[in-house]
């Protein structure tokens, strides 16, 4: 059963307007959730991270936005770049933050189109 | 900072054949992970250790798969006998133990 779920495999989106990546989560117990970014033949990149305690982390153009009661998150980045081409893994934790392992999302592969 | 080194980057290997991967975390980082990363799938935890303590390895295929993690610094994972199914990415993490880990980019098994 997955416990982090990426519905959307793949993602269009034209350079400079938004890009919004969601994710769902089904363990209740999940405190603690990041986004990884994935080119190819390099390992997953950590971009933003928020705790269950919020509902919103901002850095730059990535915000990402958690709502609890309907154990879903989504990330948006503004405005989307060429650079930005990738895979998008959603990730959760229930260790509060700390040294738990990550449980991931298969992931979306957002394409930016110039 | 130097990043999480493994190697190989790539290994071909024939079913029932043995092969171990290599992993240097970030210096400092007390917590080391090692992922499998199926094609299409996201990455799942094998085995996490803190220092040189096994923490969790609940998906372990401990049949054939084993790792270790030495002096609490390098660690190896090892699969022996190699299935077809095992054909992925093996990709070690460490972390400081904030949530946040920091991936190396991995070692790319075919299992012929």
């Amino acid at each position: 059963d997955q416990q982090v779920k990426q519905n959307s495999p793949s993602l269009s989106v034209q350079e400079g307007r938004i890009s919004i990546l969601n994710c769902d989560y089904t363990n209740s117990m999940f405190d603690y959730f990041l986004w990884y970014k994935k080119y190819p033949a390099e390992g997953p990149t950590f971009l933003i991270s928020i705790s269950s305690i919020k509902d919103k982390n901002e850095d730059g153009r990535f915000t990402v936005f958690l709502n609890k009661s309907a154990k879903h998150l989504s990330l948006h980045i503004v405005p989307s770049q060429p650079g930005d081409s990738a895979v998008y893994f959603c990730a959760a934790s229930d260790g509060g933050g700390g040294a738990d392992g990550l449980t991931f999302g298969k992931g979306t592969h957002l394409i930016i189109q110039p | 900072e130097a990043g999480v080194a493994q190697s190989p980057r790539y290994k071909i290997i024939e079913k029932r054949q043995s092969v171990a991967f290599w992993c240097n975390p970030i210096s400092g980082h007390a917590t080391l992970y090692w992922y499998q990363q199926i094609l299409g799938q996201g990455p799942k935890l094998l085995i996490q250790f803190q220092n040189n303590g096994v923490v969790d390895d609940s998906q372990l295929p401990k049949d054939r798969f084993s790792a270790e993690r030495l002096k609490g610094v390098d660690s190896t994972l090892k699969i022996q006998p190699a299935k077809l199914e095992d054909s992925a990415v093996y990709l070690c993490a460490s972390s400081r133990g904030q949530g946040k880990l920091f991936f190396g980019s991995g070692t790319q098994l075919s299992v012929l």
